[in-house]
């Protein structure tokens, strides 16, 4: 089983600032990497697949990068709205596995 | 619009059985695999099964493998997760999610239903 390590798992940064979350991978996943962003009480939310390329509706502001083990999950310009917890996970590999989360926090 | 309406979650005894069903519209249901993923009491998300759009392909978590089993109705559009032999480990909120790649198992989750509670509990 891929073992998906996300770091840090809290992050506390201000609004209009820029976050950088982390996801590794125990072994290569390829660029079959995608990102969710989960609010309380809500489903998860498909942000990016495929590492980098943006769902549907999803703001210029999301960004992912990386490819093989390691991969960034980038808000340039943190709004209200996007304090939650971001999940990575992959699914180049069956079980698909998920990383422990990272809760975005204002600062 | 595309949508995913889970139901069939509740209390249930631990060692119990227990249907989950989640109803689709908006899409294609055949062409999209189909997994179930669960979140327990305030921890993380956990990928349970998946299907292939046929049908024909199923895949589990070993957490879970032996006791669950995913199916689905394509002339219902609809998914289904029978659970047996349920533990208190089971406890969680399930989720359907659908595939993003028509005829791929190996994608990511697009769509993701509200999700229905199941709690196992003497």
């Amino acid at each position: 089983e891929i073992v998906m390590t996300q770091s840090p798992a809290t992050l506390s940064v201000s609004p209009g600032e820029r976050a950088t979350l982390s996801c590794r991978a125990s072994q290569s996943v390829s660029s079959n990497l995608a990102w969710y962003q989960q609010k309380p009480g809500q489903a998860p939310r498909l942000l990016i697949y495929g590492a980098s390329t943006r769902a549907t509706g999803i703001p210029a502001r999301f960004s992912g990068s990386g490819s093989g083990t390691e991969f960034t999950l980038t808000i340039s310009s943190l709004q209200s709205e996007d304090f939650a917890v971001y999940y990575c996970q992959q699914y180049n590999n069956w079980p698909k596995t998920f990383g422990q989360g990272t809760k975005l926090e204002i600062k | 619009e595309v949508q995913l309406v889970e139901s069939g979650g509740g209390l249930v005894q631990p060692g119990g059985s227990l249907r989950l069903s989640c109803a689709a519209s908006g899409f294609t249901f055949s062409s999209y695999a189909m997994s179930w993923v669960r979140q327990a009491p305030g921890k993380g998300l956990e990928w349970v099964s998946a299907i292939s759009g046929s049908g024909g392909s199923t895949y589990y978590a070993d957490s879970v493998k032996g006791r669950f089993t995913i199916s689905r109705d394509n002339s219902k559009n609809t998914l289904y997760l029978q659970m047996n032999s349920l533990r208190a480990e089971d406890t969680a909120v399930y989720y359907c999610a659908s595939g993003g790649v028509v005829g791929a198992t190996r994608d990511y989750m697009d769509v993701w239903g509200k999700g229905t509670t199941v709690t196992v509990s003497s």
